[in-house]
């Protein structure tokens, strides 16, 4: 089945440093990403759509220059939480929808990025 | 806007119990519907949707769904809990089949008593 790589699987950084989050659709080709952030016992929340040579879609309240997407190929999605503060630590899923499939194919779900910011 | 609710933020059920995890949703047209299964640490896993026809939707690990519009549910069903099942559980809502940006309700997290 399509499978979805997600990579670091978690990060510990400082406050003040970037860290830089990938997404690879390992099987198939999207033309668009999804990157959501989920806070301890809460549901996801959509942050951002990422569409393949394109600017991102923000999703109100997220910081366009705090989280830089970058969508260059169609398989390759990354997420980089700038100047990252203790505030920004969370758990950060990307998922990917098949071209190939428009109609009739689920979002497919990397395994999530763990991030702590000391 | 469309928004999903899940009523039940914890439910505990003994293995081997019937379980029925409620979900409703808010859409003006036809809704995409979705249920995610998500363990401690890990991303979504899809267990069964519901694009259109037969209101029964047959998924994996057993799990099945019922669309009723009147009710605007979809609650996720499985008839003989495994310890194996203990999870977080997400509804999750699409506006269209070509758009799949998903809103998710609050996850309802599921307990198995052995």
């Amino acid at each position: 089945g399509a499978v979805v790589s997600q990579h670091p699987s978690w990060v510990i950084c400082k406050s003040g440093t970037s860290v830089k989050i990938e997404c690879r659709s390992l099987d198939f080709q999207a033309t668009t990403m999804f990157w959501y952030r989920q806070f301890p016992k809460q549901s996801l929340m959509l942050m951002a759509t990422s569409n393949e040579g394109s600017k991102a879609t923000y999703e109100q309240g997220v910081e366009k220059d705090k989280f830089l997407i970058n969508h260059a190929s169609l398989t390759l999605s990354t997420l980089t939480v700038t100047s990252a503060h203790p505030e920004d630590s969370s758990f950060y899923i990307c998922s990917a929808r098949d071209r190939a499939r428009i109609r009739g194919s689920p979002l497919h779900f990397g395994n999530g990025t763990r991030l702590t910011v000391t | 806007a469309q928004s999903v609710t899940q009523p039940d933020i914890h439910i505990t059920v003994s293995e081997g119990a019937s379980l029925e995890l409620r979900c409703n949703y808010s859409y003006g047209a036809t809704p995409y519907l979705f249920w995610y299964v998500q363990s401690p640490g890990q991303g979504l896993q899809l267990l069964l949707k519901y694009f259109s026809g037969d209101t029964l939707v047959q998924g994996i690990k057993g799990f099945e769904a019922e669309f009723k519009r009147s009710q605007s549910s979809f609650n996720l069903r499985k008839p003989s809990v495994h310890w194996s099942d203990a999870a977080e559980y997400f509804c999750a809502v699409a506006s269209g089949a070509g758009s799949y940006q998903l809103t998710f309700g609050k996850g309802t997290k599921l307990s198995v008593i052995p």
